[in-house]
């Protein structure tokens, strides 16, 4: 099984310019979460979704899109880069959102914004 | 006061030593929690999970958890290079929190 998968897994933007994060997972997961990762520091959610067609922010949003108009499928939109939202992105999915349940973590991209 | 706090490290032990993580967590945080290796440029991968106080063993690791002091510790014994990545202590309370990461090295 593919489980999470991502895509690209390396960008470079220039400031201004706009993308969308691919992620899609093949488990029937309802939950499905956008993480990104700062160097030396945790992961910090931007946004999550319980299913398809709801989506909610997370710790940190400003500065980014979501949709979720189908279970498989979580794109992550940028619309306006800046150097700030230079970052690796994680996507994840779990199949029900409970707190004893694991994440299943995509590979990662990595994005550079010069 | 962060949700999940950790010592960044690096944490540095020799071959077939125990390394001990340690974690601190809030109040606002207090379901479940988790232990998470990562290897550099790599995604996490879970390896431990503790729900209620006390040990958890699961091979090499044991996962400890005291909600009274608001702790939670990984242990690895006989560590093994290959254990050399970052490890992410995380809790749940309606989202996933995690910590900054404790980076371990393990040296043969």
């Amino acid at each position: 099984n593919a489980g999470v998968t991502q895509t690209p897994k390396f960008r470079i933007l220039k400031i201004g310019q706009s993308m969308t994060l691919q992620c899609t997972q093949d488990m029937n997961h309802n939950y499905m979460y956008w993480y990104r990762q700062d160097p030396g520091m945790g992961l910090k959610l931007i946004y999550y979704s319980v299913g398809a067609g709801i989506t909610d922010k997370g710790e940190v949003p400003n500065g980014y899109n979501v949709s979720r108009s189908t279970t498989e499928d979580f794109p992550l939109r940028l619309e306006l880069a800046a150097p700030s939202q230079t970052s690796v992105y994680f996507c994840a999915s779990s199949y029900s959102g409970r707190p004893n349940e694991k994440l299943f973590f995509g590979s990662g991209t990595q994005l550079s914004v010069l | 006061q962060k949700e999940v706090e950790q010592n960044s490290g690096p944490l540095s032990v020799p071959e077939g030593a125990i390394a001990s993580l340690n974690c601190t967590y809030s109040d606002r945080v207090s379901q479940s929690f988790f232990w998470y290796r990562q290897y550099s440029g790599k995604s996490p991968e879970l390896i431990m999970s503790i729900y209620s106080n006390g040990d958890k063993e699961d091979g090499r690791f044991t996962a400890q958890l005291n909600k009274a002091s608001q702790y939670v510790s990984l242990l690895i014994r006989d560590s093994q290079p290959s254990d050399s990545a970052t490890y992410l202590c995380a809790a749940t309370f309606n989202q996933f929190y995690f910590g900054t990461g404790t980076s371990l090295t393990v040296i043969p």
